[in-house]
């Protein structure tokens, strides 16, 4: 069974320090992983995708197959960041179903 | 952007009573999505659709769930007789392979 795990459900951080939001996953299969970014009483939004190799508002993420690990940083974060932000994980199935790990709330402050 | 349209945006309703849950996917997307979070906890698939039958659904989605996609544009999603424990934000999603977009969600309190 697929299972995607976010250790931390809160995040609190001063505004220019390093964020990292940690994701671990277990798949049998060849995984694709998201982050998914839900902005105080708004949707789901995706942030990004493995695939894609691509940055985000400046935020970056690595798969490490080895550490089955997909975890979200960036280097400097802002207060605008503050949200809640899911990992997930999308199967090769035919449902073609996404896998949301708990959540980690980050808070920026001042 | 294309955006996937859900209403209501809140839903009170009677315990054992049926209700009805609206979404609107975007028009070039072959796959929907139903998903809810109970508050507090994680988002949890219910059911994805595609070709105009369910192709997978977890073990939530029992016999008081139903979807459908009556008229080629709406997909909705119907439990029978609500109970407490059904109170949740229900997210609908459709995806193509590059990704899922989700609606806005529909708030359902089961009283």
């Amino acid at each position: 069974a697929q299972r995607v795990t976010q250790p931390e459900k809160l995040l609190s951080v001063f505004k220019g320090a390093p964020v990292e939001l940690k994701c671990n996953y277990s798949y049998s299969g060849s995984p694709e992983l998201f982050w998914y970014v839900q902005y105080s009483r708004q949707r789901l939004q995706l942030l990004l995708r493995h695939i894609s190799r691509e940055s985000i508002k400046g935020f970056t993420a690595d798969l490490n197959k080895g550490e089955t690990s997909f975890h979200l940083k960036k280097p400097f974060a802002q207060e605008e960041d503050s949200a809640m932000y899911y990992c997930a994980l999308r199967s090769n199935n035919a449902g073609n179903m996404l896998t949301f790990g708990g959540g980690t709330r980050l808070m920026v402050k001042p | 952007e294309p955006e996937v349209t859900q209403t209501p945006s809140h839903q009170v309703t009677q315990m054992g009573q049926e209700v009805i849950l609206r979404c609107v996917p975007i028009s070039n997307h072959l796959y929907f999505y139903w998903y809810r979070q109970i508050l507090g906890q994680k988002v949890e698939f219910l059911v994805s659709f595609y070709n105009n039958e369910i192709s997978e659904k977890s073990e939530i989605f029992d016999d008081q769930f139903s979807v459908e996609r009556p008229d080629g544009s709406n997909f909705t999603l119907k439990i029978r007789s609500t109970k407490l424990e059904d109170s949740a934000m229900y997210f609908c999603a459709s995806s193509t392979v590059y990704g899922y977009t989700f609606g806005s969600g529909t708030r359902l309190t089961v009283v």
